[in-house]
């Protein structure tokens, strides 16, 4: 079975451009997760769906920051315009559902992000 | 401070037990994780324990949970190169995952 995916791996943009991250997540998980790690501190929330919907997007930066999950599959993650304090990795994480084993949250290798 | 605290840096010789060390501010977690980053890689979980628990061991691994001091530990026994990354302490929180800054284990011959 396939694990959650994302896409680019790495990405080095420059202040002002715009860029769109992508997540595929584990099949059959309604939860899909942003986060990110800025400057190696913690790992930081940024928001969840519950398939379409957003169901928590508390955690989104400001408004340069624009999360999508058309159809409750994929999901893109686009920062327009990019500011260098941006840069970091941006991890995708998806989930089956509530319950103890369905909540465990899986995640992708993660996209760095570069603004310069 | 911070919602879950951890040291940045831990170095251990070859064989010898890692102990990582984690605190918390909510009481009212109900599960904490330990996951694990290895260069280039995602986040894998490696173990998590309910809140009612204090122990948990899975091979070489040993967590236990000091929930009156809020506190979570991860014993890696006979430690070896592969066990290089960084690992980050987590707890639920109202439907997302909150992450320390995590702790780079670097493991001396």
């Amino acid at each position: 079975e396939a694990g959650v995916t994302q896409f680019p791996s790495h990405s080095v943009i420059e202040k002002g451009q715009t860029v769109t991250l992508r997540c595929d997540p584990i099949s059959g998980h309604d939860n899909l997760y942003w986060y990110r790690r800025v400057m190696g501190k913690e790992i930081k929330f940024l928001l969840h769906f519950v398939k379409e919907s957003k169901q928590d997007e508390s955690g989104m930066p400001n408004n340069r920051f624009l999360a999508e999950r058309t159809g409750g599959t994929y999901s893109t993650l686009k920062v327009q315009p990019a500011e260098l304090e941006d840069s970091g990795v941006y991890f995708c994480a998806s989930s089956q559902g509530t319950g103890l084993a369905k909540n465990i949250q899986y995640f992708g290798a993660g996209t760095r992000l570069s603004v310069l | 401070g911070e919602d879950v605290e951890q040291s940045l840096f831990l170095s251990v010789r070859e064989g010898d037990s890692s102990v990582i060390n984690c605190t918390y501010t909510d009481s009212s977690s109900t599960y904490l994780y330990w996951y694990k980053q290895e260069p280039g890689a995602g986040l894998q979980l490696l173990t998590y324990i309910f809140s009612n628990m204090d122990m948990k061991q899975d091979q070489r691994l040993t967590v236990l949970l000091n929930k009156k001091d809020k506190h979570l530990s991860l014993r890696i026994a006979d430690t070896q190169t592969g066990d290089s990354a960084i690992y980050f302490c987590a707890r639920w929180g109202a439907s997302k995952i909150i992450f320390g800054s995590g702790t780079r284990l670097s493991i001396r011959p």
